[in-house]
């Protein structure tokens, strides 16, 4: 159980194109999803918290208007890069967790390599 | 910022048992100690978690010292899929999101 799918798993894009990052959990309703991203031998940053229906909450310095959160349902959340730079690059990846908070274990998706040239 | 401090990296033979090591001395009563790993370029696999007692999966086992501010996780046979970055991770469970340090690069040797 708590399975969490990430498509794609990766992409090559152009300087200046969106690109969007879907996230499901696949046998559990999540009611809160996490957004990371982790560039080559550093650890994962968190980039935003979004919960079903309600707007996403950015960490400090992450530009809301470029990466765009939306959690429409309780089994899917998306990702969408906008205008991306070759800074974007990065190793996106998606957690989310269950209905009941006070078990607090989020379950991880495989992630997103990102590369834009 | 972690709350966490873990060795940069270990080795263990295959077959013996790995103990990771984390420091948490600043945990608060209602904070969880969390463990995941991360093996290269994927997402990070839960292990398992604890409040204060010892806690035990088909993963792996989890000592929390009686003041808390240390914990050790132990995989018992250490086998070369081990091989992964770990993290120890202090938090109030319910609403707040995990925050990742450095963690521990072990490396389980043949």
């Amino acid at each position: 159980g708590a399975v969490v799918s990430q498509h794609p798993s990766w992409v090559i894009c152009k300087s200046g194109t969106s690109v969007k990052i879907e996230c499901r959990s696949l046998d559990f309703q999540a009611t809160t999803m996490f957004w990371y991203r982790q560039f080559p031998k550093q650890s994962l940053m968190l980039m935003a918290t979004s919960n079903e229906g309600s707007k996403a909450t950015y960490e400090q310095g992450v530009e809301k208007d470029k990466f765009l959160i939306n959690h429409a349902s309780l089994t899917l959340s998306t990702l969408t890069v906008t205008s991306a730079h070759p800074e974007d690059s990065s190793f996106y990846i998606c957690s989310a967790r269950g209905r009941d908070p006070s078990l607090g274990t989020q379950y991880f998706g495989p992630g997103t390599r990102l590369t834009v040239l | 910022d972690a709350k966490t401090t873990q060795p940069p990296s270990m080795d263990c033979a295959e077959g013996r048992a790995a103990n990771l090591p984390c420091n948490h001395s600043t945990i608060s009563g209602n904070e969880y100690v969390y463990w995941y790993r991360q093996i290269h370029s994927q997402g990070p696999q839960y292990i398992i978690h604890g409040l204060k007692n010892n806690e035990t999966n088909e993963m792996a086992s989890l000592i929390i010292t009686e003041d808390r501010k240390s914990s050790t996780l132990i995989l018992p046979h250490a086998t070369l899929r081990d091989t992964a970055v770990y993290y120890c991770i202090v938090r109030v469970s319910g609403n707040t999101p995990l925050v990742f340090g450095k963690g521990t690069r072990l490396s389980v040797i043949a």
